[in-house]
């Protein structure tokens, strides 16, 4: 059973727009939510965290949790050709050990100019 | 700045070899792991280790073993290197308390089993 699903992509936008990235996950008691960055050849590293329902905003990036839906998101606006990359969605169940994350395959977003 | 550091960048093996991936961090942190990365497949984890000499089998541990004897290094083994364990290895720490998910990564090895 899948843990964390996310769409597969890839992912196509213009320079300037605003692209979305989804992530839907298993367990209801999941309590903590992450979006990694991962470039091409490189490590992943994180780049947003939500903890309730809502919305939260860094910049150009927006993380939105709907934990009823089960429903994790990602937008990022005035997309530029340097946010290319590979977007992971984690999330830390309910009972897991501490630390442990389970990553949705990920979605490859491109910008093109 | 911290810092995860993995040994070897590049590794090339035969079938059969035994195969040691060294991981260091130098900040202290309590919890590391040890990942897999392939196409279409994502990360997925093969060993965790939340103290020295503590390790838990993630979902992929078949193949493979892990050593902790210092809090700040962690060692991936593959007894007998096979050719479907051709992948990007990665390893990440991260501070013990809940909720943080901030792991830090490695730049990966990448090993191919011949």
């Amino acid at each position: 059973q899948k843990e964390v699903e996310q769409n597969s992509g890839p992912l196509s936008v213009p320079e300037g727009a605003i692209a979305s990235l989804n992530c839907t996950y298993s367990d209801r008691g999941s309590q903590s939510f992450f979006w990694y960055r991962q470039y091409s050849g490189k490590s992943p590293e994180l780049i947003m965290s939500i903890y309730s329902n809502g919305d939260k905003e860094d910049g150009r990036f927006t993380a939105q949790l709907n934990k009823a839906s089960q429903y994790v998101s990602l937008l990022i606006r005035d997309s530029q050709p340097s946010d290319s990359a590979t977007y992971l969605c984690a999330v830390n169940n309910r009972g897991s050990t501490l630390g442990r994350l389970y990553f949705g395959r990920g979605t490859q977003l491109t910008v093109w100019p | 700045d911290v810092k995860v550091t993995q040994s070897s960048r590049y590794l090339v093996k035969r079938t059969g070899e035994k195969v040691f991936l060294e991981c260091v961090q130098d900040m202290d942190h309590e919890n590391m792991f040890w990942y897999r990365q392939d196409p279409g497949l994502g990360l997925r984890l093969i060993y965790f280790s939340y103290d020295v000499k503590m390790k838990e089998k993630g979902d992929i541990p078949e193949g493979y073993s892990v050593s902790r004897e210092k809090k700040e290094r962690f060692s991936l083994i593959l007894e007998s290197a096979s050719t479907n364990q051709t992948s990007m290895y990665l390893c990440a720490s991260s501070l013990i308390v809940a909720n943080t998910g901030e792991l830090f990564f490695g730049e990966g090895s990448r090993l191919t089993v011949l």
